[in-house]
């Protein structure tokens, strides 16, 4: 089935080091969604992104919908432990009613 | 405030056995889905509904049924479990469709299927 591939599956950084992970697709998307999802829990909604080109940020993430429509970026600025999880894309195709998801990236902050 | 509610929270079902995972939602959602949940394999569509009456199949439909009667609650039900259900699901609801941003998930039921 259509994946979105979300690279990198696992980063260990040091607390205060920005983090940058992307996901990419060969199909065309009008919508990218950025999740994080904590031990225990459902994914939880960071930002979602619209318009090819759009930037957003919420605090010290930054997301953006690539030009190309077929790829996206999340970056976090200044690490702290609280933003230990696994972060997960999504994408949806126009005229789709579903949502494709990336496999996951891992983040592990030492402090 | 409910949002998404699953239950149960964790199962042990024995291979053959069958049972029902609850999901109900409190926002007036049109849209449900269910997602199973693998290590490596991010989130995959088992079953989604786009209203009460209306179902249809996402990536990995076999092996479980879906209903929505009404507009609060998607149950997903596995006919005959196998160990190769023992996995993660995850319940989905959204008002707008998921390209609105507003797709709000349950806390999971973890199956193990013996």
């Amino acid at each position: 089935g259509q994946q979105l591939n979300q690279s990198p599956q696992s980063m260990f950084i040091q607390e205060g080091e920005d983090v940058s992970m992307n996901c990419t697709s060969s199909s065309i998307f009008n919508t990218w969604l950025w999740y994080k999802q904590e031990p225990g829990e459902g994914p939880v909604l960071l930002i979602a992104l619209y318009k090819a080109g759009e930037l957003t940020s919420n605090g010290r993430l930054t997301a953006q919908f690539g030009i190309t429509r077929k790829d996206s970026f999340l970056n976090i600025s200044a690490s702290i432990p609280s933003d230990v999880g696994i972060y997960f894309c999504a994408g949806q195709r126009e005229g789709a009613q579903k949502l494709v998801f990336g496999q996951g990236t891992r983040l592990t902050i030492n402090p | 405030n409910a949002g998404v509610t699953q239950t149960p929270k964790f199962q042990v079902l024995k291979t053959g056995q069958s049972m029902t995972l609850q999901c109900a939602q409190d926002m007036n959602h049109e849209y449900m889905s269910w997602y199973r949940q693998d290590p490596g394999m991010g989130l995959r569509l088992i079953h989604y509904s786009v209203g009460a009456g209306i179902t249809d199949q996402g990536e990995v439909p076999n092996g479980y049924n879906v209903s929505r009667s009404t507009t609060e609650d998607f149950p997903l039900r596995l006919l005959s479990a196998a160990p190769s259900q023992t996995s993660v699901y995850f319940c989905a609801s959204s008002y707008g469709g998921w390209g609105s941003g507003e797709a709000f998930f349950g806390q999971g039921t973890r199956l193990t299927v013996v």
